[in-house]
């Protein structure tokens, strides 16, 4: 079986740096996908970023870049320029590449941003 | 840009009694899931429908719990006897394709 494993629980970061956030996983397929949620206290799900494991090239989106090592089964996201707004709880996801599988999620980091 | 959508965003419930959760997902989308949180923890999978019928279900959707697509558009949860440690964010979700997810903004299940 899948497994996600975010080893912080909450991390600080001032705002205007750049923080990373890590996240292995584990699994045997060798075609999945790899995602980032956001959840604020809205507690609504928002997808940060999206990687597909066939892609050797990083997936980034404006502030947002992943470090992807396959072999390594790592996946952290790096928030450059942090901003107030992107205090919330992270959480890596991965899902596998058949067309309805289910979203396996880790316990998250919490991200303060301080002023 | 096309959302899923949830109703109520928040429901008391007394233990015992029966909720549903509704669920509106986008309307090209093929696949519909419910997920849930316990507030605290991480999001877990409950189900996954498609072709009017379940594909896939975790060891929590138990004979308590039940999904339909009662009419082309809707998709609902339902908890038939709610117990206290059903309290918890559902979520709804859905998708087209091999593409990401979209969730709904959730429900905030309390039993009382």
């Amino acid at each position: 079986a899948q497994t996600v494993t975010q080893s912080q629980p909450e991390m600080s970061v001032q705002e205007a740096e750049t923080v990373t956030l890590s996240c292995t996983y584990d699994t045997s397929e060798s075609d999945y996908y790899l995602f980032w949620y956001k959840q604020p206290p809205s507690r609504q799900m928002i997808l940060v970023i999206r990687q597909e494991a066939y892609k050797q090239q990083n997936a980034t989106e404006n502030r947002f870049s992943v470090n992807f090592q396959k072999a390594a089964k790592s996946f952290s996201l790096k928030i450059s320029d942090s901003q107030l707004g992107d205090a919330a709880m992270y959480f890596c996801a991965y899902r596998s590449f058949l067309a309805g599988g289910q979203i396996i999620f880790g316990k998250g980091t919490r991200l303060h941003i301080l002023p | 840009e096309p959302e899923v959508t949830q109703t109520p965003s928040h429901q008391v419930t007394q233990m015992g009694q029966e909720v549903i959760l509704r669920c509106v997902p986008i309307s090209n989308h093929l696949y519909f899931y419910w997920y849930r949180q316990i507030l605290g923890q991480k999001v877990e999978f409950l189900v996954s429908f498609y072709n009017n019928e379940i594909s896939e279900k975790s060891e929590i959707f138990d004979d308590q719990f039940s999904v339909e697509r009662p009419d082309g558009s809707n998709f609902t949860l339902k908890i038939r006897s709610t117990k206290l440690e059903d309290s918890a964010m559902y979520f709804c979700a859905s998708k087209a394709g091999p593409e990401s997810y979209t969730f709904g903004s959730g429900t905030r299940l309390t039993v009382v």
